[in-house]
C-alpha cells in the first residue's frame, strides 16, 4: 500500500520561508500541494509534474512558491517565502498517483504557523 | 479560474437518512469533478472521482452523479462514520478550486 510521508509543522516569523517535505512509496503521476487555511477552506496552490520537471501554480502565489523534487532522495518539496501570517495554514501534499485527475492519497498535513 | 460552489454549507441528519449535497461549477467542466471526505484532525480522502467513480474503500451508499455545471453528492443511510465535511473539487483545468464544504453533522 502506498503511503505518504510529510514533513512537521513549522512555526515561523514574517517575511520567512518554509520548506515542506513530502515522501511517496509508489510512483507519482503529479505532487499537488493543497493548504487549508481556517476560516476560508481548502485551497489548491500548485502542483509539480516529475515526468517533465514541470510545475503550475496558482496565480496569487506566482514568484513566492517552488515546487519541485530533489532527485537524489525522489523526496518532494514546496517552499513559500516571505511568508504572512495569512500564510498561516495546515499545507498538504496530496499526490495524483492512479487517477491523473484527482487527489488519490493525502498527506497527514504541516502545520505552518506564521507569528512574530 | 473556475468557482465552485457547494449547497448547503451545512447540514444536520440522523443515522439512516439519505442526505443530497450540490455542487455547481461557474462553467462546463464535463465530468472532471472529484469529492473528498474530511473528518476532523484528518487529511481529506478522495471520496468520488470523475463525477461518479466510487474510490475503492469506501461503502455503496455514497454515490456521485452530474455532469457539465451541475454535479451532485448522495449518501443513501447515513451511518456513524460519515459525518464529516465533504468537498467538491474541479479538475477541468488550472488552477484546480474547491467548493466552500458541506458539514454534515449529527440532528
Amino acid at each position: 500500500q502506498v503511503q505518504v510521508e510529510q514533513s512537521g509543522a513549522e512555526v515561523k516569523k514574517p517575511g520567512a520561508s518554509v520548506k515542506v517535505s513530502c515522501k511517496v512509496s509508489g510512483h507519482t503521476l503529479r505532487m499537488h500541494w493543497v493548504r487549508h487555511v481556517p476560516g476560508i477552506g481548502l485551497e489548491w496552490m500548485g502542483t509539480f509534474n516529475p515526468e517533465n520537471d514541470e510545475a503550475t501554480y496558482v496565480e496569487k502565489l506566482e514568484g513566492r512558491v517552488t515546487m519541485a523534487e530533489d532527485p537524489s532522495t525522489g523526496t518532494a518539496f514546496m517552499e513559500l517565502r516571505s511568508l504572512t501570517s495569512d500564510d498561516t495554514a495546515i499545507y498538504y501534499c496530496a499526490p495524483s498517483l492512479v487517477h491523473y485527475d484527482a487527489f488519490d492519497l493525502w498527506g497527514h498535513g504541516s502545520m505552518v504557523t506564521v507569528s512574530s | 479560474d473556475i468557482q465552485m460552489t457547494q449547497s448547503p454549507s451545512s447540514l444536520s441528519a440522523s443515522i439512516g437518512d439519505s442526505v443530497t449535497i450540490s455542487c455547481r461549477a461557474s462553467q462546463s467542466i464535463s465530468v472532471y469533478l472529484n469529492w473528498y471526505q474530511q473528518k476532523p484532525g484528518e487529511a481529506p480522502k478522495l471520496l468520488i472521482y470523475s463525477g461518479s467513480s466510487l474510490q475503492r474503500g469506501f461503502p455503496e451508499r455514497f454515490s456521485g452523479s452530474g455532469s457539465g455545471t451541475h454535479f451532485t453528492l448522495s449518501i443513501n443511510g447515513l451511518q456513524a462514520e460519515d459525518f464529516a465535511t465533504y468537498y467538491c473539487q474541479q479538475s477541468s483545468g488550472f488552477p484546480r478550486t474547491f467548493g466552500q464544504g458541506t458539514n454534515v453533522e449529527v440532528k
